[in-house]
């Protein structure tokens, strides 16, 4: 059974500074593994999506990295800004999960101006 | 090409009374998950369906909450008797293709929170 555990829960940096969001998972047999972005009382904007054959993908001032071996994805948030204040999710698409993803708990992020 | 749409956005019931969650995908769109997400806590699955067909119910509790997607019309989660404890967000998603493509990303909807008095 698939597990996400995403370390640390929460996450409070002055702006400017670089963000590092970690991700675990226990089953290296998935399809992708995928960042979220989830702002208070709204739902989830994807932000990354690594397809198992990938290692990183990048857009803009974010960089994911996928390391199936390991069972880690890692989140890089460069010269963080005040709105990039939010929860961030990883979730995980197991071969055998039949398009079901697995979440981690999230890292909550407070970017200080 | 309008997102995920669910209503209501926040809904208030009383213990033991019906809730019904809507989930309009995004045009084109045949493939729907609902998830839920318990305060302080992650998304959890709860179900996959295709029009007119449960795929994968494996996440849904075994009592009271039954979801469907008919031929026309919205998706809908239905919850039975409410209790405090389903007092949570609830997600709706939705894709064009049948799981199983690296690529594929799932869309999802603002969620409705249902608050349980």
């Amino acid at each position: 059974k698939q597990e996400v555990t995403q370390i640390p829960a929460a996450l409070s940096v002055p702006e400017g500074e670089n963000l590092v969001l970690n991700c675990s998972f226990t089953d290296s047999a998935i399809y992708n593994l995928q960042w979220f972005r989830q702002d208070p009382g709204k739902g989830l904007t994807s932000l990354l999506l690594i397809q198992s054959s990938q290692r990183e993908q990048t857009s803009g001032r974010l960089n994911a990295s996928l390391d199936k071996s390991s069972g880690r994805s890692t989140l890089y948030i460069a010269a963080s800004q005040p709105g990039d204040s939010a929860t961030y999710l990883c979730a995980a698409m197991t071969t055998d999960s039949w398009g079901k993803l697995q979440f981690g708990a999230g890292t909550q992020v407070v970017v200080t101006p | 090409n309008a997102g995920v749409m669910q209503n209501p956005r926040h809904l208030v019931r009383r213990r033991g009374q019906e809730a019904r969650l809507r989930c309009s995908p995004m045009k084109g769109h045949s493939h729907v998950y609902w998830y839920r997400q318990l305060p302080e806590e992650g998304l959890k699955f709860m179900v996959y369906l295709q029009k007119e067909n449960i795929i994968d119910e494996s996440g849904m509790p075994k009592e009271r909450f039954s979801a469907e997607f008919p031929k026309e019309g919205p998706s809908i989660l239905r919850i039975q008797q409410v209790v405090r404890g389903d007092s949570a967000a609830y997600f709706c998603a939705s894709s064009p293709h049948q799981p199983g493509r690296p690529q594929e990303t799932q869309y999802f909807g603002p969620g409705t929170r249902l608050l349980v008095l």
